[in-house]
């Protein structure tokens, strides 16, 4: 089955600077990446995806890049606020297969 | 309100007394799934459901059962739950397995 990494498993980042968050993927068939937001206490939350036919997309302030050749996508979040503070997980999905992979999260923390 | 409805929130319980975890959509999803979430090892998925009475296993299904005899509903069945077994769970629902999911919000089991 498809093998989901996800780097760095924490980040700090002074508020108003960028974070980015990498993702790597094995199975070529793979082509939908959603990104999650998880609050304490809260179940994780969709704040953005990507498919396989688009190289990156933009909502605001975050976007997601998404290299196929290379199988890794990246979320990027610029003009970070405290309210960013959360997990984020990346996750792999496609018709090859019939399951979701998450990846092992990554615990950003935006310093004010 | 769309929303993925998770009972109970909480729950403590002991070695081999059989437990069910409700899990209930109202947006007329296909898919969805339960998933363990466990520190360092992100979200693992338990079963997951393409439809009524279609589901299959994941990647962790040792222990539990579940059932899809409605489609809003798939509860998750702890048969005779084990210490190991005390993690936080998802339940989650999705379109189909390329768009993103809605979680619920969470039962944290412990077993005893």
């Amino acid at each position: 089955g498809e093998n989901v990494e996800q780097h760095p498993s924490t980040l700090s980042v002074q508020e108003g600077d960028s974070a980015v968050i990498k993702c790597t993927y094995s199975d070529s068939a793979s082509n939908y990446f959603p990104w999650y937001k998880q609050e304490l206490g809260k179940g994780p939350q969709l704040i953005i995806d990507i498919r396989s036919n688009v190289g990156e997309k933009k909502d605001q302030r975050i976007a997601v890049t998404l290299n196929k050749t290379a199988k890794h996508f990246s979320l990027h979040i610029t003009e970070t606020q405290p309210e960013d503070s959360a997990v984020y997980f990346c996750a792999a999905s496609g018709f090859a297969g019939n399951q979701f992979y998450f990846g092992t999260g990554t615990s950003l923390t935006v310093i004010p | 309100e769309a929303q993925v409805t998770q009972n109970p929130r909480y729950l403590i319980t002991v070695t081999g007394k059989k437990l069910t975890v409700t899990c209930s959509q109202n947006m007329n999803h296909e898919y969805m799934s339960w998933y363990r979430q466990d520190p360092g090892l992100g979200l693992r998925q338990i079963y997951y459901s393409m439809n009524v009475e279609v589901t299959d296993k994941g990647d962790v299904p040792e222990g539990y059962k579940v059932s899809r005899k409605e489609k809003r509903n798939f509860p998750l069945i702890l048969e005779s739950p084990s210490p190991n077994q005390t993690s936080l769970y998802f339940c989650a629902s999705a379109p189909s397995r390329v768009y993103g999911y809605t979680f619920g919000s969470g039962t944290r089991l412990t077993v005893v």
